[in-house]
């Protein structure tokens, strides 16, 4: 099994309020992504576990946390969110250097913030 | 971060002829170049890559060509047809598990 699911699919939330996204795979990698990508932008690196070490991206590294607490299970936070925080976000994973360095996508959460 | 531009955003062709779509990128130390298709509803998946030692790689209509001096890199799409349809990313990163640089995405239209 290759996939990566992300939950929820679809999230409405409101401006100042905590979103949470979650996101699993069960091919045992050793690395998990979070993407923002908003419309006619590239996807754009947010935060990334390589193992239990969290790796977060200077320009995002106050807007986001996250936390593993398994290989298996990657969370994305927002703790307060805001109108600029509209985006889709991908999870994605992969074995790291074990392997080509694929990148297993999920189908994304689709966050809007009013 | 690596930089990666992505030309052209949109692209349109008859069914039978093909496509092609330019990525460059800044950081002469990036060594891996996947492209990544994402149907409409479906998450982006791997369709082709080239490492810095190849020049040319195919797989099936699917052909990447990789300029390391001009630090250029395309994918051409040979006999394009509707399911070829798709969001395609180019990306560049300095090895495989190190965190991928995307460009903003090309969209592919084949009408029939």
């Amino acid at each position: 099994d290759t996939t990566v699911k992300q939950n929820p699919r679809y999230k409405l939330a409101r401006v100042g309020k905590p979103v949470n996204l979650i996101c699993s795979q069960t091919m045992n990698h050793d690395t998990m992504y979070w993407y923002q990508k908003k419309p006619n932008q590239a996807p754009k690196l947010l935060l990334f576990y390589y193992d239990k070490i969290l790796n977060r991206e200077a320009d995002t590294f106050e807007k986001f946390q996250s936390s593993r607490p398994n290989n298996s299970f990657c969370s994305l936070y927002i703790g307060s969110a805001g109108l600029e925080y509209s985006a889709m976000y991908l999870c994605a994973s992969s074995a790291g250097q074990r392997n080509t360095g694929q990148l297993y996508f999920g189908e994304g959460s689709k966050l809007t913030v009013l | 971060g690596e930089q990666v531009e992505q030309l052209p955003s949109i692209l349109r062709v008859q069914e039978g002829s093909s496509a092609s779509i330019n990525c460059s990128y800044e950081d002469s130390a990036s060594n891996y170049f996947p492209w990544y298709k994402q149907e409409p509803g479906e998450n982006p998946k791997l369709i082709i890559d080239i490492r810095s030692n190849m020049e040319r790689k195919q797989i099936q209509e699917l052909i990447v060509l990789l300029d390391k001096k001009a630090k250029r890199f395309s994918l051409h799409i040979t006999d394009t047809q509707p399911g070829d349809s798709a969001m395609y990313f180019c990306a560049a990163s300095k090895g495989t598990g190190s965190k991928l640089s995307f460009g903003k995405g090309a969209k592919l239209t084949v009408s029939p």
